[in-house]
């Protein structure tokens, strides 16, 4: 089946700590794994991605790790500051000849930032 | 530049009523897919219009029908609606053949209660 799914529904972090946030993939077909940051009243927004043939990979502030043997992904949060409170979701996708493909999200970790 | 627009914000139906709504791409988008979000949960693939045709579609009933306009705007359509259809409906636009094709900017959703 397809199916991507949390391990932790909440989570509550000092400001200035790190936060890690994982999720666990069941399709070893997917290209594509990406990690979502959704506000409240808002659309889900890009944050950053990592290619199947890809370990680790680094953006601003935030590291996002793949481990295919076991199928799970995780996302850190250095320095995690009060914006940073939001519910993050985990996708994947298989692309399709012509570029298609529908993204497959988790159900959400909620991150909460304690000042 | 305006990024992906959603009409309603909000909408109050009965059950067995259809509804429309409606989404605007992003400037220089052409491809346009819907999700499906209740409470919760992550969103789910309904499916994706490019050039006018569904070319993508996930597990969902024939009471959800879509349509792409010539300029790339897209409606949903539900028909019969059921309680179970009260969720938050996003949009999100991608640009054929260019950049990644997870690269789905997402608007900031429609927010359907079905009484």
């Amino acid at each position: 089946g397809e199916s991507v799914g949390l391990h932790l529904p909440t989570l509550s972090v000092q400001e200035g700590d790190n936060s890690i946030i994982n999720c666990a993939y069941s399709n070893s077909a997917s290209d594509y794994f990406i990690w979502y940051k959704q506000e409240s009243g808002k659309g889900p927004q890009f944050i950053i991605d990592i290619r199947s043939n890809m370990d680790k990979r680094q953006g601003q502030r935030v590291t996002v790790l793949l481990n295919k043997t076991v199928k799970h992904l995780s996302l850190q949060i250095a320095a995690t500051q009060p914006g940073d409170s939001a519910v993050y979701f985990c996708a994947e996708i298989k692309t399709l000849p012509q570029r298609r493909g529908k993204l497959i999200f988790g159900q959400g970790t909620e991150l909460s930032v304690k000042p | 530049d305006a990024g992906v627009t959603q009409s309603p914000t909000h909408l109050i139906k009965t059950r067995g009523q259809q509804v429309t709504l409606r989404c605007s791409p992003k400037s220089g988008h052409d491809t346009v897919s819907w999700y499906q979000q209740a409470l919760g949960q992550g969103p789910q693939f309904i499916f994706q219009y490019y050039e006018e045709e569904e070319r993508q579609r996930g597990n969902f009933p024939d009471r959800f029908s879509g349509h792409q306009f010539p300029n790339y705007s897209s409606e949903l359509n539900v028909n019969a609606l059921l309680l179970g259809d009260s969720a938050l409906y996003l949009c999100a636009s991608s640009r054929q053949g260019a950049g990644d094709p997870y690269e789905q900017y997402f608007g900031p959703g429609t927010r359907l209660t079905v009484t």
